[in-house]
């Protein structure tokens, strides 16, 4: 079946550095991809999102990244900080019997150092 | 805040026991959503409800059972567990204009 995963299971980056998370899907009809950010003892919490017709989105500090052709998508922070230190999992939208449903990635660990 | 709010954040509970959890969200959004959520393992669907219909049940044993009496609230009975349920449960709500789904904080759930 289609799938969603990360590259890396685990990301350690110095303070101020920028960090680029990576997913790759599989699902060529996903239409709409999001970040989300987890940290310990919370629930998933939305970053950023981006629909299929568009390559690239700006945030606050974030960037994600789009690559229709090679099914890849990428999260990037800049300037990293201690508070960025968190699981992240990307998630593809698709459509089916149920109506529009996500599927997530395992999720990557940002460990920030000081 | 996420406007989601989960009860009780902690729960352990024997095999025999019946327990339910609780998720409430205040966002006027009219989806909600159950996830497991283990060690390692990518969030796996369980259940999804539209307008209090359930519109997808994901291969779920009986053992866990949903209630959405409306909009607002969702339910997740739980009864005759095994320990490999242990995990995190997560509930989420979506409004039908969109496709970014918003977390409770969930429950942690331990099953001895």
């Amino acid at each position: 079946g289609e799938s969603v995963g990360l590259h890396l299971p685990t990301l350690s980056v110095q303070e101020g550095d920028n960090s680029i998370i990576n997913c790759a899907y599989s699902n060529s009809a996903s239409d709409y991809f999001i970040w989300y950010k987890q940290e310990s003892g919370k629930g998933p919490q939305f970053i950023i999102d981006i629909r299929s017709n568009m390559d690239k989105r700006q945030g606050q500090r974030v960037t994600v990244l789009l690559n229709k052709t090679v099914k890849h998508l990428s999260l990037q922070i800049a300037a990293t900080q201690p508070g960025d230190s968190a699981v992240y999992f990307c998630a593809e939208n698709s459509f089916g019997g149920g109506g529009n449903k996500l599927t997530f990635g395992t999720g990557t660990q940002l460990k920030v150092e000081l | 805040e996420t406007g989601v709010t989960q009860t009780p954040r902690h729960l352990v509970m024997g095999m025999t026991n019946k327990k339910s959890l609780k998720c409430e969200q205040h966002l006027g959004h009219n989806a909600m959503y159950w996830y497991k959520q283990s060690a390692k393992k990518p969030l796996e669907l369980m259940f999804v409800y539209n307008f209090k219909e359930q519109t997808e049940n994901n291969s779920v044993p009986s053992r866990f059972s949903p209630e959405c009496p409306n909009s607002s609230h969702l339910f997740l009975h739980l009864h005759t567990l095994q320990p490999e349920d242990s995990a995190l449960y997560l509930c989420a709500s979506r409004h039908d204009s969109t496709y970014e789904q918003y977390f409770g904080p969930g429950t942690r759930l331990t099953v001895t």
